[in-house]
C-alpha cells in the first residue's frame, strides 16, 4: 500500500546550523512531493515542492532533494532560526488523479538558541 | 493569495450535539476541498474529498453519516459533526485545491464534553 514515513520524530539543532529532515515513501508511482511546516495550533504551511522529474529544488533557505532510487525525500534548512521550530511533514500525491495527499508522520524541529 | 479560512477556530460543545465547521477559499475558486483530522502529536489523516456540486468521497473507516460534508459553492465547504461524542474531539483541518497545490486552513479545535 501507499505510505510515507519519517526517520526521526524529533530533531534538535543549534541556531545557525543547517537542518536536514528526512522522509521515506513507498509508492514509486508518486509524482509530486511537498514539504509542510506546522506550528502549534495552526494549519500546515507550504514550504516547497518537487516533481518526480527533478532531483533537487531550492527555495529561500530551503532545499528539497528527491532520490527516486531509494524513495527518499529530504528537506534542508540553511542557517536554522528559532522561527523554524515547528513540526515538518512530507506529503506525496497518490497515484490516482484525485490530488489526494498522503502525509508522513512528521518531525519536530527544535532550534536551540 | 490562495488564502483558506475556517470558522470557528475553536468550539466546545456538549455530547450529543452537532457542530458545523466552515471552510472558505477567500481569493480563489476551489473545485475540490479536503477535510483532515489530526490528533495531538499525530499526522493529518484525510477524512474525505469534497467536490463542488457532488457527493463527498469518504476515506475508508470514516462514517459519512457522522461527518456530513456539503460543498455548495466553489468557495465554501462545510463539515458537520453529528451527535458529537468526546472521542470526536480533535483538530479538524480543511484544504482547498488550486490545480495540483493544496492550501490549508488554520484548523478548528473541537472539544466535546
Amino acid at each position: 500500500g501507499e505510505s510515507v514515513g519519517l526517520h526521526l520524530p524529533t530533531l534538535s539543532v543549534q541556531e545557525g546550523d543547517n537542518s536536514i529532515i528526512n522522509c521515506a515513501y513507498s509508492n514509486s508511482a508518486s509524482d509530486y512531493f511537498i514539504w509542510y511546516k506546522q506550528e502549534s495550533g495552526k494549519g500546515p504551511q507550504f514550504i516547497i515542492d518537487i516533481r518526480s522529474n527533478m532531483d533537487k529544488r531550492q527555495g529561500q533557505r530551503v532545499t528539497v532533494l528527491l532520490n527516486k532510487t531509494v524513495k527518499h525525500l529530504s528537506l534542508q534548512i540553511a542557517a536554522t532560526q528559532p522561527g523554524d521550530s515547528a513540526v515538518y511533514f512530507c506529503a506525496e500525491r497518490g497515484e490516482d488523479s484525485s490530488y489526494k495527499l498522503i502525509f508522513g508522520s512528521g518531525t519536530r524541529l527544535l532550534v536551540r538558541p | 493569495g490562495a488564502v483558506v479560512s475556517q470558522h470557528p477556530s475553536r468550539v466546545i460543545c456538549k455530547s450529543g450535539t452537532s457542530v458545523k465547521i466552515e471552510c472558505r477559499s477567500l481569493d480563489f475558486q476551489a473545485t475540490t476541498m479536503f477535510w483532515y483530522r489530526q490528533f495531538p502529536k499525530k499526522s493529518l489523516m484525510l477524512m474525505a474529498t469534497s467536490n463542488e456540486g457532488s457527493k463527498a468521497t469518504y476515506e475508508q473507516g470514516v462514517e459519512k453519516d457522522k461527518f456530513l460534508i456539503n460543498h455548495a459553492s466553489l468557495t465554501l465547504s462545510t463539515l458537520t459533526v453529528t451527535s458529537a461524542h468526546p472521542e470526536d474531539s480533535s483538530f479538524y483541518i480543511c484544504s482547498a485545491s488550486l490545480g495540483v497545490e493544496q492550501f490549508f486552513g488554520p484548523g478548528t479545535r473541537l472539544t466535546v464534553l
